[in-house]
Formats: C-alpha cells, sequence, structure tokens
C-alpha cells in the first residue's frame, strides 16, 4: 500500500505561473525530501524538512511540512522551463529509510 | 559536494550473465548506501540497504541471491544482478548518505539495464 499519496500525478503550467505539489503521510515523518528528477536519469536534493511548520525556500521553489509532520507541499514562482521534470517526495518514517510517493510530472509551456 | 557516482548508466546484454554496477561516493565517506529499482514511469522502490562492512539488509520480496550487494569500503558499493533475464531489465539507481538524519541522501545517475 502506498504510505505516501503525492498529488496531483501530472501539471502543465503556462511559463511564468505558480505551482504546487503536495505530499501526504498516514504516519508522522521524522523527515520529508523533496527531490527531482529528469526521465531516466538520477534524483537531484533540492530540500530536507523535519520540524513541524518548516519551511525552506531555494530560488524559487518553496517547501513546507505542516505542524503534524505529515503533509508537505512544494511550492514553484513563476515557473520556467528549467523547472520541468518529475518532482519526487520521499519520507523517512523513522527508520532511516526513504519511502517516495508516484512522483508529480511538471511540464512547463512557453 | 555530495557527488555520487554510477558506472555503467546504460548495459545491454545477454539473459544468464551477470552484471555488476558500481556506486561511488565522490567527496564524502557514506556509511550507508541504498539500492533502487525504477520501472517506467513509477516511483522508486528500495531494494537494499548496504552498510559499509556489513551484509545488506534487503527489502521484502527482494533476492538476495539474485542482487548481491557488496559495501567493502565507505566510498564503493556494487550491485550485482545474477544471471539477468529479460525481467530483470530496469532502471537501477543508487544512493549514499553519511548516515546521519540530518543529512539527505544523495543519488547516483542511475543504471539502464536490458537483458536481450
Amino acid at each position: 500500500s502506498q504510505e505516501l499519496e503525492q498529488s496531483p500525478q501530472s501539471l502543465i503550467v503556462q511559463e511564468g505561473k505558480n505551482l504546487t505539489i503536495n505530499c501526504t503521510s498516514s504516519k508522522t515523518l521524522y523527515g520529508l525530501y523533496w527531490y527531482k528528477q529528469k526521465y531516466g536519469e538520477g534524483l537531484i536534493f533540492l530540500m530536507m524538512l523535519q520540524k513541524g511548520g518548516e519551511e525552506k525556500s531555494h530560488e524559487k521553489i518553496t517547501a513546507k511540512l505542516d505542524e503534524k509532520k505529515q503533509q508537505s507541499s512544494l511550492h514553484i514562482t513563476a515557473s520556467q522551463p528549467s523547472h520541468a521534470g518529475i518532482y519526487l517526495c520521499g519520507a523517512d518514517m523513522n527508520d532511516y529509510k526513504l519511502s517516495f510517493g508516484a512522483g508529480t510530472t511538471v511540464t512547463v509551456r512557453a | 559536494g555530495a557527488v555520487v557516482s554510477q558506472h555503467p548508466s546504460w548495459v545491454i546484454c545477454k539473459s544468464g550473465t551477470s552484471v555488476k554496477i558500481e556506486c561511488r561516493s565522490l567527496d564524502f565517506q557514506a556509511t550507508t548506501m541504498f539500492w533502487y529499482r525504477q520501472f517506467p514511469k513509477q516511483s522508486l522502490m528500495l531494494m537494499a540497504t548496504s552498510n559499509e562492512g556489513s551484509k545488506a539488509t534487503y527489502e521484502q520480496g527482494v533476492e538476495k541471491d539474485k542482487f548481491l550487494i557488496n559495501h567493502a569500503s565507505l566510498t564503493l558499493s556494487t550491485l550485482t544482478v545474477t544471471s539477468a533475464h529479460p525481467e530483470d531489465s530496469s532502471f537501477y539507481i543508487c544512493s549514499a548518505t553519511l548516515g546521519v538524519r540530518s543529512q539527505p541522501q544523495h543519488f547516483g545517475d542511475g543504471t539502464r539495464l536490458s537483458i536481450l
């Protein structure tokens, strides 16, 4: 069963528009990690959240973890073609291993 | 920093062949490495956890005799797919970590394995 639900499965956004991806766990997490993957390539680490209510930003990407540490969102402001790819959330369920969501495929249209 | 190199990036071989994939942490010592398998348009599935100097821990349903893992040093882990068959064709990807909770896993670029 999927312990980590990621939504949407895919989205298409116009260049310059904002987008949000959500990741929800059925259990309280020790940590939540966001990665980006281009199809057939490795994962690029984006951000790690470990504290309830934590929010981190890097360039135009902001990630948040709710107070209960069960839900996270990744928000991209003013999307660019370079933001296209597959975004994966990975959850540490307190056993050092990561369980990944199904991924969100982002397409940015010029 | 935190670069993980995976080799080869792509391999095609005949059924029955054994294939070795290497995962190296280039600029840090990885006490723990993980091996994942990814099917087309699906997420990563953890196969095993590899700790330096000890036997790998395999996830349920993963055959340890089929997928041999060796983690002989703090910078190198290998995955050997023994007697590979077409159903073993997949994208295999490794990650490495310091083993400290405050540090994330860093991933290699993956290996696409095609068994004919």
